[in-house]
């Protein structure tokens, strides 16, 4: 079947580095995204990857490994801000690349 | 206004009520797309519109039913909801994917309903 796992809730610092892991079990993969959702707000796009490899952003990297069925969302110089919900979705070319979605990973920032 | 919005950003209703969120992308998509996310749960994709067709209903119950007039606005209509259906619906919309490019999805702020 198809299936993504992210851990349900992650704590980290301020200032420090964060990895939130993404696993999935998927057929027709098309490539993998990471959404921000802060509370009561909308998911923002913050990553595509679709080849393997590290793709930097700024403070954010995200890496994936297709042999594996493994992504990883870096967060680095932690701020306040970033204290969110983090979603994994991964495109599928035979769901008509429609998006499968992670339950997201709560990150909660500590000062 | 700029990108999506949706109204109502709450709604609260009882079972018997008929009621329609709308959905309004300014982004010049052609597709737009229903999910509902609840709690700790992974978003459930009901419904995507491409060139204001349906292409996509992923087994919703009939009490919500859909309706997209242009490529701009999508309506949710409910109807004789459960209390099981209270929940962030959110809608998005993007570049239609069909010749293989990604489809970077852009969200509205959500309309949270309660039904009682």
């Amino acid at each position: 079947g198809q299936n993504i796992d992210q851990p349900t809730e992650m704590t980290a610092t301020e200032g420090a580095i964060v990895q939130i892991n993404c696993t999935y079990q998927t057929s027709g993969f098309n490539g993998l995204f990471w959404y921000q959702q802060h509370a009561g707000e909308a998911p923002t796009f913050l990553s595509y990857n679709v080849l393997d490899g590290l793709e930097e952003k700024g403070r954010f990297s995200s890496f994936l490994s297709r042999s594996k069925g493994y992504s990883y969302l870096l967060l680095k110089e932690l701020q306040m801000k970033d204290s969110a919900s983090y979603l994994c979705a991964v495109s599928r070319t035979d769901s008509n690349y429609q998006l499968i979605w992670g339950a997201g990973t709560k990150l909660i920032i500590k000062p | 206004e700029t990108g999506v919005t949706q109204t109502p950003r709450h709604l609260v209703m009882g079972m018997t009520n008929k009621k329609s969120l709308k959905c309004e992308q300014h982004l010049g998509h052609n597709a737009m797309y229903w999910y509902k996310q609840s709690a700790k749960k992974p978003l459930e994709l009901m419904f995507v519109y491409s060139l204001e067709e349906r292409v996509e209903n992923n087994s919703v119950p009939s009490r919500f039913s859909p309706e997209c007039p242009n490529s701009s606005h999508l309506f949710l209509h409910l109807h004789t909801l459960q209390p099981e259906d209270s929940a962030l619906y959110l809608c998005a919309s993007s570049q239609d994917w069909r010749d293989g490019s990604y489809n970077e999805q852009f969200f509205g702020p959500g309309t949270r309903l309660t039904v009682l």
